[in-house]
């Protein structure tokens, strides 16, 4: 059963940077089939995309958080790791990781997700 | 950017009830839109796919139409396992967009 986790800071201050990683488990992230993406939940709000990847590097970012996302893949370890840059309060959510479906772009399945608190 | 907007953002229901969920979009999307179910603190989890293929695994009480740019995610008889938030994404386009939630609650 393919499952994801999300590692990384629960604090980061205004201005830094966050940085994320994501191990994929049970499955491989090399597939042919699917994108891995990175969605975010503000507190008490619904979910924003961030960006998705491919295996071989290919990745679609959401225009509203473009300039300052940068998402990359291992293969050899099965993981992809999310980069935000000069990141602010409104930055402040949970952050989830999912295997996307290549046709159907849909999220299946989902990380537990991490909080990310930016404060300092 | 393909808009979603939800309604309502929130319904209170029953055990046993039948409950309705309608997401519109602001543009045509064919049937590229999914339903989505969370708990609190919990990931989301797909209900639905192509605006009314069942993912596997999940009760038949659950169904999705779609008339235009309109859609309906119908729970047949609400089970309490089903108090949750559902949401709708488009997956028709990049950027991909959520509708902003409806909370199903206990009457």
């Amino acid at each position: 059963q393919l499952q994801l986790q999300e590692s990384g800071p629960g604090l980061v201050k205004p201005s830094e940077t966050l940085s994320l990683t994501c191990t994929v488990s049970g499955g491989s992230i090399s597939s042919t089939s699917h994108y891995w993406g990175w969605i975010r939940q503000p507190p008490g709000k619904g979910q924003e995309w961030i960006g998705s990847i491919y295996y071989s590097g290919s990745t679609y970012y959401n225009p509203s958080l473009n300039s300052r996302v940068t998402i990359s893949v291992d293969t050899s370890k099965n993981q992809f790791f999310l980069k935000l840059r000069s990141v602010t309060a409104a930055d402040t959510a949970v952050y989830f990781c999912a295997r996307q479906q290549q046709l159907e772009n849909c999220f299946d399945p989902w990380g537990q997700g991490t909080r990310v608190t930016v404060s300092s | 950017d393909i808009q979603m907007t939800q309604s309502p953002s929130s319904v209170s229901a029953s055990v046993g009830d039948r409950v309705t969920i309608t997401c519109r979009a602001s543009q045509g999307i064919s049937s590229w839109l999914a339903w989505y179910q969370q708990k609190p603190g919990k990931a989301p989890k797909l209900l639905i796919y192509a605006a009314s293929s069942l993912q596997s695994g999940v009760p038949s009480r659950f169904s999705g139409s779609e008339s235009g740019t309109d859609f309906t995610l119908t729970i047949s008889s609400l089970q309490p396992e089903d108090f949750a938030t559902y949401y709708c994404q488009q997956t028709k386009s990049f950027p991909l967009t959520f509708g902003g939630g409806t909370k199903v609650e206990i009457k």
